[in-house]
């Protein structure tokens, strides 16, 4: 089955500096990949995502880059803020395979 | 519009006991998936529903769990007899059917945190 890899586990960040966290795959023909935000005891909530089919994509301050050649894609945030303080979950949706595989979270903490 | 709704959010059991959870997805998404989440674990897939048949449980221990979504609507999750090892948030998600364009964007429930003793 598809295999998820996320780093760092942990990240600490002062407010205005910017947040990149990385997710490796193993299924070259994964096409769906998206980024989740939990806040602690709250639901995991979609934050951004990304088509096999396209590099980058940004909404203000958080953007995805996909290098599919390489097998990875990361979440960029800029000018962070106390409130991007969450865990954060990539996932990959595989061939044949309609659920989501989740990596293992990063905790971002940003320090005012 | 309601969102996924999970019930208990809490419950604590000894262990060899049963439980059961319930989730009523978003109106209109036929696809229904129930996750574990350990403690700082991402979620991990027990069992993925196509309205009312259950099409990816591979992940699901068959021995002690078992899932039903009957009419294709709610479904719940039952584990009999519990270990201490079930300690662990259930999440319930759904979503749209896969179509050509569709993200396939799951939606979550809040979880139901459940701790054996």
């Amino acid at each position: 089955g598809e295999n998820v890899e996320q780093h760092p586990s942990t990240l600490s960040v002062q407010e205005g500096d910017s947040a990149v966290i990385k997710c490796t795959y193993s299924d070259s023909a994964s096409n769906y990949f998206p980024w989740y935000k939990q806040e602690l005891g709250k639901r995991p909530q979609l934050i951004i995502d990304i088509r096999s089919n396209v590099g980058e994509k940004k909404d203000q301050r958080i953007a995805v880059t996909l290098n599919k050649t390489a097998k990875h894609f990361s979440l960029h945030i800029t000018e962070t803020q106390p409130e991007d303080s969450a865990v954060y979950f990539c996932a990959v949706r595989g061939t044949g395979r309609r659920a989501l595989t989740f990596g293992s979270g990063t905790r971002l903490q940003v320090q005012p | 519009e309601a969102g996924v709704v999970q019930s208990p959010r809490y419950k604590i059991i000894e262990k060899k006991q049963p439980v059961a959870f319930w989730c009523n997805p978003i109106s209109g998404h036929n696809t229904l998936y129930w996750y574990r989440q350990n403690l700082g674990q991402g979620p991990e897939l027990l069992i993925r529903y196509e309205n009312e048949e259950a099409v990816d449980d591979s992940q699901l221990p068959k021995d002690r769990f078992s899932a039903e979504r009957l009419k294709g609507v709610d479904s719940t999750l039952k584990i009999q007899p519990a270990e201490l090892g079930d300690s662990a948030v259930y999440l319930c998600a759904s979503s749209p059917l896969l179509r050509q364009g569709s993200t396939g964007e799951l939606f979550f429930g809040e979880g139901s945190r459940l701790t054996v003793l």
